[in-house]
């Protein structure tokens, strides 16, 4: 157990809907960062939060959004489904702003059918 | 803006082999981190490299890192088939944004 949290850890939705996946960090650390992965594909950063406040965006649809909690879990929603959302989707926290290098949550399994 | 690249991105050796795998990034840094990711897992933290010169080892594998020359090797020695597995390295950049780089991962599939 690394000590991140993801929930669910399979999800199977349809088309158009609108999903939740939720993030606890390690304790302690503040950042949060969320990463999709495709079959076959390496880790595409999303975006990031810092004790509550977002700190960086990467290649995040409009589609999808985030945000990170007084408690400092995190949720990316992800709306309007589209068969290429089926990902593996990856939540990660650091201490002091990913200086240590990042713990990573055993993931989510999101399939659009 | 930092890239980080790794190759190759696809490896099959027998075992028994020695390899290496490399890590090129473009910019300076002085921190480099080196994971594992079996298929379907999470990434599991393999390496983390503080500083120039800097070498690791844990078994069968062992991870060094050249600031000046923005190089880090992943040298995996006498290959088992258990040590099959995707491995990426990510690099901080120490930017305002926190956020560290990561390659697109070296895919290794290491044949009985």
């Amino acid at each position: 157990d690394s000590g991140v949290t993801q929930t669910p850890k399979h999800l199977i939705t349809a088309t158009g809907q609108r999903v939740t996946l939720r993030c606890s960090p390690r304790s302690g650390d503040l950042s949060v960062y969320w990463y999709q992965q495709s079959l076959d594909q390496g880790l595409q950063f999303l975006i990031q939060y810092y004790n509550g406040e977002e700190r960086a965006k990467g290649n995040i649809l409009e589609r999808f959004s985030a945000q990170q909690f007084p408690d400092l879990h995190s949720e990316l929603n992800l709306s309007s489904l589209e068969l290429g959302d089926s990902a593996l989707y990856f939540c990660a926290s650091s201490v002091v702003r990913g200086r240590g290098g990042y713990t990573f949550g055993s993931g989510t399994r999101l399939t659009v059918v | 803006e930092l890239k980080v690249e790794q190759n190759p991105l696809f490896l099959s050796m027998q075992e028994g082999k020695n390899y290496t795998i490399y890590c090129n990034y473009s910019t300076t840094s002085d921190r480099l981190y080196w994971y594992r990711q079996d298929p379907g897992k999470s990434l599991e933290s393999l390496f983390v490299l503080l500083s120039n010169g800097a070498v690791k080892q844990e078994g069968r594998l062992m991870a060094s890192l050249d600031t000046k020359a923005r190089l880090s090797t992943l040298h995996i020695t006498a290959a088992v088939h258990d040590l099959s597995a995707t491995y990426f390295c990510a690099v901080d950049p120490a930017r305002r944004d926190d956020k560290i780089i990561f390659g697109k991962g070296t895919r290794l599939h290491i044949l009985p």
